[in-house]
């Protein structure tokens, strides 16, 4: 059974501080790997699409880096803002048209 | 800009009742999907729709059943509510097949069924 992990599941942190957290996922038949930012009554938004072992995105004070061989992607935040506060999803393609979604990590920024 | 709408954020029904649950997107894209999320879990894929009349089962499909007459409309439709259909339901569409594209999201329909 394929499974893919987020850890942790919920975390707070101060205003500026920087944090990161993690998306495991099978390391055989890779294609991608998508972020995606969830913020309370909007909808999910992506963040990255991964795609090479190595890769590395950055959008603003967010970036995410990705290991195929071992199966685990970081994402990290620089500098958190309130703003910054969401859920953060990851999901698996394992076809065409499915995904396997992780259980998401919870951010809240304190002011 | 971009969207996906979905008819409702909040609908409380009752067991038994049918309930239809609307998405439209208006950016032309081949696929569509439904989603439904649970504490504790992911979001699990119900159904798909990679053309208009054409749909596939996901990962749990019991107790829906899908409409897509147009390409900008998928439908979800529970036969007759039960209280373990008490979710947040999630439709999202992509431009092309393929792990590598993203999905654009609308807002959720959280569900209550009595």
């Amino acid at each position: 059974i394929l499974n893919v992990e987020q850890s942790p599941q919920s975390l707070h942190v101060q205003e500026g501080d920087s944090t990161n957290f993690t998306c495991s996922f099978p390391s055989s038949n890779f294609y991608a790997l998508h972020w995606y930012r969830w913020e309370t009554a909007k909808s999910p938004e992506a963040l990255f699409v991964m795609t090479l072992n190595g890769d590395e995105k950055k959008k603003g004070r967010i970036s995410a880096t990705l290991n195929t061989k071992e199966g685990y992607s970081y994402l990290y935040i620089k500098g958190s803002q309130p703003e910054d506060s969401a859920t953060y999803l990851c999901a698996f393609p394992t076809g065409t048209y499915k995904y396997i979604f992780g259980t998401g990590t919870r951010l809240k920024v304190l002011a | 800009d971009v969207k996906v709408t979905q008819s409702s954020r909040y609908l409380v029904k009752r067991t038994g009742e049918k309930v239809f649950l609307e998405c439209v997107q208006d950016m032309d894209h081949e696929n569509m999907f439904w989603y439904r999320q649970d504490p504790g879990l992911g979001l699990r894929l119900i159904y798909f729709s990679y053309d208009v009349k054409m749909k596939e089962k996901g990962d749990i499909p019991e107790g829906y059943s899908v409409s897509r007459e147009k390409k900008e409309r998928f439908s979800l439709i529970l036969e007759s509510a039960s209280t373990n259909q008490t979710s947040m339901y999630l439709c999202a569409s992509s431009p092309i097949a393929g792990g590598y594209n993203e999905q654009f999201f609308g807002p959720g329909t959280r569900l209550t069924v009595l």
